[in-house]
Order: C-alpha cells, then sequence, then structure tokens
C-alpha cells in the first residue's frame, strides 16, 4: 500500500527566505506526483504536476522535483512571501491506465511572517 | 462552468441524520472523485466515477456511505444514519486523462453534533 510521507509538518520562516518543502513515498511505481495548496477552509489548488518520466516542473517561484528510485519529491519555494502562507500537500498517482486515484501526505503547514 | 462547485459549503446536521453532498464537476471532465479530510489527518479517498464505467467504490468507509452520479456529470453522496465520526471536509474532484491533473472544489464542512 502506498504511503506519503511530508516533512515538516509545519515550517515558519520570514518573509524572503528561501525553503524546501519534502515528500517521500513508499511505492516508486507511479505515474505521477502532483502538488497541492490548501488555504484555510478551502479547496485544493493544483501547484505543479509532475509525470513519472520527468525530473522537474517549474512555475514562477515554485520548483518541484521528482526522484522517482528514491521516492523523494521536493517543492522549493524561492523568495518567500506572506500570501505563500497555506498548507502544501503531496500527492502521488499509481501506474495504471492514467485514471487514478491520489494518495496524499497530510501536508505541511507553512508560515511566512511579514 | 469554470470550477468544481460543491454544495452545501457547510452543514451542521444531528447525529442519527442522513446528509446528501452535491458535487458539480468541470463540463467535459469525465472523471469525479470524492474524498474526505478529517481533522488533522491527510485526504482519504472515498469513491471514483469514470464515464459509463462501475464506480471504484473501495474506499467509501462503511455501507452508511453511498454515492451516484446521474448523466456522467453532478454526484451526489449520501451519508445515511451520521456518526459524530463522519465530521470532516468532503472534497470533490474532477478531471481527464492523465496527464492532466484534478482539478478540487472548495469542499463541503459536515458537522455532527
Amino acid at each position: 500500500k502506498q504511503e506519503v510521507t511530508q516533512i515538516p509538518a509545519a515550517l515558519s520562516v520570514p518573509e524572503g527566505e528561501n525553503l524546501v518543502l519534502n515528500c517521500s513515498f513508499t511505492d516508486s511505481a507511479i505515474y505521477n506526483l502532483q502538488w497541492f495548496r490548501q488555504d484555510p477552509g478551502k479547496g485544493l489548488t493544483s501547484l505543479l504536476l509532475i509525470q513519472s518520466s520527468q525530473r522537474e516542473q517549474t512555475s514562477g517561484r515554485l520548483n518541484a522535483s521528482l526522484d522517482k528510485s528514491s521516492g523523494r519529491s521536493t517543492l522549493y519555494i524561492a523568495a518567500s512571501q506572506p500570501g505563500d502562507s497555506a498548507t502544501y500537500l503531496c500527492a502521488v498517482g499509481p501506474l495504471g491506465s492514467g485514471y487514478s486515484t491520489l494518495t496524499f501526505g497530510k501536508g505541511t503547514m507553512l508560515l511566512v511572517s511579514p | 462552468g469554470a470550477g468544481v462547485s460543491q454544495s452545501p459549503s457547510n452543514k451542521v446536521t444531528e447525529k442519527g441524520k442522513d446528509v446528501e453532498l452535491r458535487c458539480d464537476p468541470i463540463s467535459g471532465h469525465t472523471a469525479l472523485y470524492w474524498y474526505r479530510q478529517s481533522l488533522g489527518q491527510g485526504l482519504e479517498f472515498l469513491i471514483y466515477f469514470q464515464g459509463n464505467s462501475a464506480p471504484d467504490k473501495s474506499g467509501l468507509p462503511s455501507d452508511r456511505f453511498s454515492a451516484e452520479r446521474t448523466g456522467g456529470s453532478v454526484s451526489t453522496l449520501t451519508i445515511q444514519r451520521t456518526q459524530q465520526e463522519d465530521s470532516a471536509v468532503y472534497l470533490c474532484a474532477s478531471g481527464n486523462r492523465a496527464p492532466y491533473g484534478y482539478t478540487f472544489g472548495s469542499g463541503t464542512r459536515l458537522t455532527v453534533v
């Protein structure tokens, strides 16, 4: 059974710092990995989607990497801002038809202070 | 629509009552998923619909939970005889074939008192 772990569970940084969120998964037979952001009381917003054949994806100040063989992904946030404060969730999709249920980690709660 | 719409956004119900949660997926998305997020827990898969195929119900926690998807679009998640442990945020997501990702709704926060 796939298990997804995110470290740290919570992180507090001053504005402007670069930071890394970690995600690990136990079964490397994945189709893709997706990073989401969740604001309090809101649904999930997709940030980056990495296919298993890819090593990284970038969007603005965000960069996500994937090392499938070691079962790890990182989300790098450059020059953090207070608006980045949210819970960040990592989710993996198993090999299959392409339609698949995601297994989620419990998230990293990020607080960026002005 | 422009996004996945869920209603109601909040629901408070008495223990033992039945509740219905609604999800309107993005038009044209063939896959629809229900997840549950309990306090301090990760997202838990409940059920998955794909086109006209039989749904994957493997995540439903008990026979009090059921879901249907009418006309390949709107879905309703029904919880019968609600219990306090059913209190959670219920999230719906829709999507198309990979490599495209999922789009989530804002969820329904269910509180059973």
